[in-house]
């Protein structure tokens, strides 16, 4: 199992453009988040889904969207890129414990590197 | 207040001591609580839950004080290897609103 993987692994944007961070599992967990880590602060939930079809705003949503059509795949959009969102972004994804509900703890993807210039 | 409290460190300790972490929260309601470590320029990875009746992994030990508010990590015998940030991690009830402390760092020396 390759488990949570993250593309890219850099990128630099400008203001203004937009782009998507891929994230990817072949575990099968039906939860998958995004969150970002500045420094000197944890990370930052900022969506997440429950399964596919099902996505909700985690506590820093603003100016990035997601969708999630498939149970793998959990793309990250940034509409239009500011230096605000300049950080270090992380995909990650958990089970329920085979449909128990208690949330096992998650495993993340290697990180995107995101600067906007 | 933040919602989940780390002190930040960093901790410095040479091999084979006893280092302890505590992470303290806010919320009353939260429901589970997780240690991960990440090693520098890494992704965290799961280090252990924490279970009400404290549990044990090899060297590393966690337990919860809910009347208190604060879960702790305590790592034995250290190893060079368990040089690392440590995070502290508080979900809520409702399941998914997760909130990571802004870390503990540990270097051991040999």
């Amino acid at each position: 199992n390759a488990g949570v993987t993250q593309t890219p692994k850099f990128q630099v944007l400008k203001t203004g453009q937009s782009m998507t961070l891929q994230c990817a599992q072949d575990m099968n967990h039906e939860y998958m988040s995004w969150y970002r880590q500045d420094p000197g602060m944890g990370l930052r939930l900022i969506h997440y889904s429950v399964g596919a079809g099902i996505t909700d705003q985690g506590e820093v949503p603003n100016g990035y969207n997601v969708s999630r059509s498939t149970t793998e795949d959990f793309p990250l959009r940034l509409l239009s890129a500011a230096p605000s969102q300049t950080s270090v972004y992380f995909c990650a994804s958990e089970s329920d414990s085979g449909g128990s509900g208690r949330l096992g703890g998650q495993f993340f993807g290697p990180g995107t590197r995101l600067t906007v210039l | 207040r933040k919602e989940v409290e780390q002190d930040p460190g960093p901790f410095n300790v040479p091999e084979g001591a006893t280092v302890a972490f505590n992470c303290t929260y806010s919320n009353s309601a939260s429901q589970s609580f997780f240690w991960y470590r990440q090693d520098c320029r890494k992704e965290p990875k799961l280090l252990m839950s924490v279970y009400s009746s404290g549990n044990e992994d090899g060297r590393f030990t966690a337990q919860l004080n809910r009347a208190s508010q604060y879960i702790s990590l305590l790592i034995r015998d250290s190893k060079l290897s368990d040089s690392a940030t440590y995070l502290c991690v508080v979900r809520g009830t409702g399941g998914f609103k997760t909130i990571f402390g802004a870390g503990t760092r540990l270097f051991v020396k040999a």
